[in-house]
């Protein structure tokens, strides 16, 4: 079954970094956009990053530009989420979600890995 | 950035009633809206897309209606499985395809 499974969250210091990976199966992963969506403890979800198939198609949210790097491995069949210079406002869940094609709606989520940014 | 604003923020419903929800766009968006369900200390789900189409296996007592800026989720028998968090998300303009602040459904 179509199935997405988050993984490399933890506890980091602000200003640290963190790498979130994201193993996709049970579809042919090349041919869809991806994205990072997120949560803060007790908040509603925000879109954090999303890449389009080939790579070259990628939004980041205002928030995150020039930290944040996604990236994917079509032949391993896994997206990326590099997090540098972390800052509190950082912590939350981060859900990895399969975006529909030629629209913008998530119809697959992962389960969501917790990153916590704290001295 | 289009704006979406969902209301109430609280909504407490008896089992076998029906709950009505809605949530506004800032522009028009046409039909470009989902619907998303998130029960506690799950990942959220999809519910409905295209504003009342609904999703693989959800059940039918969900129901989105709509188009241009005002959309209902409605469910028409409650159950107290249904207690969750449900966001709507208007895709129309995806940079970035914005999500509401989220309505709360319990059981009165």
């Amino acid at each position: 079954q179509v199935q997405l499974v988050e993984s490399g969250g933890g506890l980091v210091k602000p200003g640290g970094s963190l790498r979130l990976s994201c193993a996709a199966s049970g579809f042919i992963f090349s041919d869809y956009c991806m994205a990072w969506i997120r949560q803060a403890p007790r908040k509603g979800l925000q879109w954090v990053s999303y890449v389009c198939s080939s790579g070259t198609t990628i939004y980041y949210a205002d928030s995150v530009k020039g930290r944040f790097t996604i990236s994917r491995d079509n032949a391993k069949n896994s997206l990326f989420l590099e997090m540098d210079s972390l800052r509190a406002e950082d912590s939350a869940i981060y859900y990895c979600a399969k975006i529909v094609q030629g629209d913008y709606y998530l119809d697959v989520w992962g389960q969501g890995t917790t990153v916590t940014v704290s001295s | 950035e289009v704006g979406v604003t969902q209301s109430p923020a609280t909504l407490s419903v008896s089992p076998g009633d029906r709950a009505t929800l809605s949530c506004r766009a800032s522009q028009i968006i046409n039909a470009n809206l989902a619907w998303y369900q998130q029960r506690p200390g799950q990942a959220p789900r999809l519910l409905i897309y295209g504003a009342s189409t609904r999703a693989t296996g959800i059940p039918a007592r969900f129901s989105g209606s709509g188009f241009g800026t005002e959309f209902t989720l409605t469910i028409s028998t409650f159950q107290s499985e249904d207690s969750a968090v449900y966001y709507c998300q208007q895709y129309n303009n995806w940079l970035p395809a914005t999500f509401g602040q989220g309505t709360k459904v319990e059981v009165k």
